[in-house]
């Protein structure tokens, strides 16, 4: 059975850091992996998602990337805005196209 | 088309009251999920359609939960006899069952269950 973890459960930067979200799973046979975003009492936006066969994807100043050998997918945000806090959830989708969840970071931007 | 709708967005219910709550998807997208999600928590798949068939069910999918896609575009899921353990956020969730097959999601509907 596929297991998500995601590392840190929470984390406090102050505006303008660059910090990295870790996301790790159990079981390599994944079809691909999505990061969403949810701010409080939200429905979940989507981030990026890295097909199995990539090594990485990038939007504006998010960087996505997975190991799948090793179960690992990170999740960089350069230059952090105070709007980027939210909590933030990596899912990847098993062969059945259904998606596994980790219980997310929140993560709160400090201006 | 602007994205996943979902009605209503909050629902306060007594105990043991039957609630139905609706989702439009994506016009093209020919998968619909639903999910249940609890505070601080990610969500729990209950269950999926491709058109109008629904193809699995969780096990959290108790006797009192029921869903429907009859024309395979909008959705309604609706809970029996709700119970205080039934409150979290509903969402729903679509996909074109392609290459990539990326969800998109709604905004949710809250249940609270009195």
């Amino acid at each position: 059975k596929q297991e998500v973890t995601q590392i840190p459960a929470a984390l406090s930067v102050p505006e303008g850091e660059n910090l990295v979200l870790n996301c790790s799973f159990t079981d390599s046979a994944i079809y691909n992996l999505q990061w969403f975003r949810q701010d409080p009492g939200k429905g979940l936006t989507s981030l990026l998602l890295i097909q199995s066969s990539q090594r990485e994807q990038t939007s504006g100043r998010l960087n996505a990337s997975l190991d799948k050998s090793s179960g690992r997918s990170t999740l960089y945000i350069a230059a952090s805005q105070p709007g980027d806090s939210a909590t933030y959830l990596c899912a990847p989708m098993d062969s059945n196209y259904q998606l596994i969840w980790g219980a997310g970071t929140k993560l709160i931007i400090k201006p | 088309d602007t994205g996943v709708s979902q009605n209503p967005r909050h629902k306060i219910t007594k105990r043991g009251q039957n609630v139905t709550f609706r989702c439009d998807p994506i016009s093209e997208h020919n998968r619909l999920y639903w999910y249940r999600q609890t505070l601080g928590q990610g969500p729990e798949f209950l269950t999926y359609f491709q058109n109008e068939a629904q193809l699995e069910k969780s096990r959290l999918l108790s006797d009192r939960f029921s869903a429907e896609r009859p024309k395979g575009s909008f959705s309604t899921l609706e809970i029996q006899r709700t119970e205080q353990g039934d409150s979290a956020m509903y969402l729903c969730a679509s996909s074109l069952h392609s290459e990539n097959n990326e969800q998109f999601f709604g905004p949710g509907t809250r249940l609270t269950v009195l």
